[in-house]
């Protein structure tokens, strides 16, 4: 079974420049997360679909960060302008339909983001 | 609302010693439970997970967490450490109904000969 694929896996931008990044999650899984993980923290939640719907956008700073799930497919994380706080891995994770709150999410292996 | 915290940001080992991660979480309600690994520029690795029944759990590559409600803790060990076991590990629970997982800050380990 294919994981979850991520690119670019790096990325090295200006300040005020944009960026995106990509995610194809595992093959008929539901729920879509993206977390922002600063070096030395624990990854932080993004943004959650369900489907190509959010469920859950309370940590993600709206003014410069977007995010999008067309068709419940794919996703897509658009950062615009980068500031130098943004240096980070954007890590995307998918968890299948249905079962239980045990279900595991699984993660890809992440975008690495430099603002420089 | 619920949080994890996770003790020691860096745990050092000598190889073939026990290894402990501890953690600690805060919840409302019956918390679901789970330890990440996360190798060198890589994603997170499920290596074990706590829903119901029994307390004590075995994941992957000899570790295992038991699940303690009076003491709101889910500790990973393993009996003997390996130099591949060398890496991040994340405590994490799981949020409201919409399975948001939280995790704690991590703690890194290292193992040396």
């Amino acid at each position: 079974e294919a994981g979850v694929a991520q690119s670019p896996r790096y990325k090295i931008i200006e300040k005020r420049q944009s960026v995106a990044f990509w995610c194809n999650p595992i093959s008929g899984h539901a729920t879509l997360y993206w977390y922002q993980q600063i070096l030395g923290q624990g990854p932080k939640l993004l943004i959650q679909f369900q489907n190509n719907g959010v469920v859950d956008d309370s940590q993600l700073p709206k003014d410069r960060f977007s995010a999008e799930r067309l068709k419940g497919v794919d996703s897509t994380l658009k950062i615009q302008p980068a500031k130098l706080e943004d240096s980070a891995v954007y890590l995307c994770a998918s968890r299948p339909a249905g079962g239980g709150l045990g279900n595991t999410i699984y993660f890809g292996e992440g975008s690495w983001l430099t603002v420089v | 609302a619920q949080s994890v915290t996770q003790l020691g940001s860096h745990v050092s080992v000598s190889e073939g010693a026990l290894v402990l991660l501890r953690c600690n979480y805060s919840s409302s309600v019956p918390p679901y439970l789970f330890w990440y690994v996360q190798y060198p520029n890589q994603g997170l690795q499920l290596l074990l997970k706590y829903t119901t029944g029994a307390t004590l759990v075995k994941g992957i590559n000899g570790f295992e967490a038991e699940f303690k409600k009076s003491e709101t803790s889910f500790h990973l060990t393993k009996p003997s450490a390996h130099m591949s076991d060398a890496a991040e590990y994340f405590c994490a629970v799981i949020s409201g109904g919409y399975n948001k997982l939280i995790f704690g800050a991590g703690t890194r380990l290292a193992v040396h000969p």
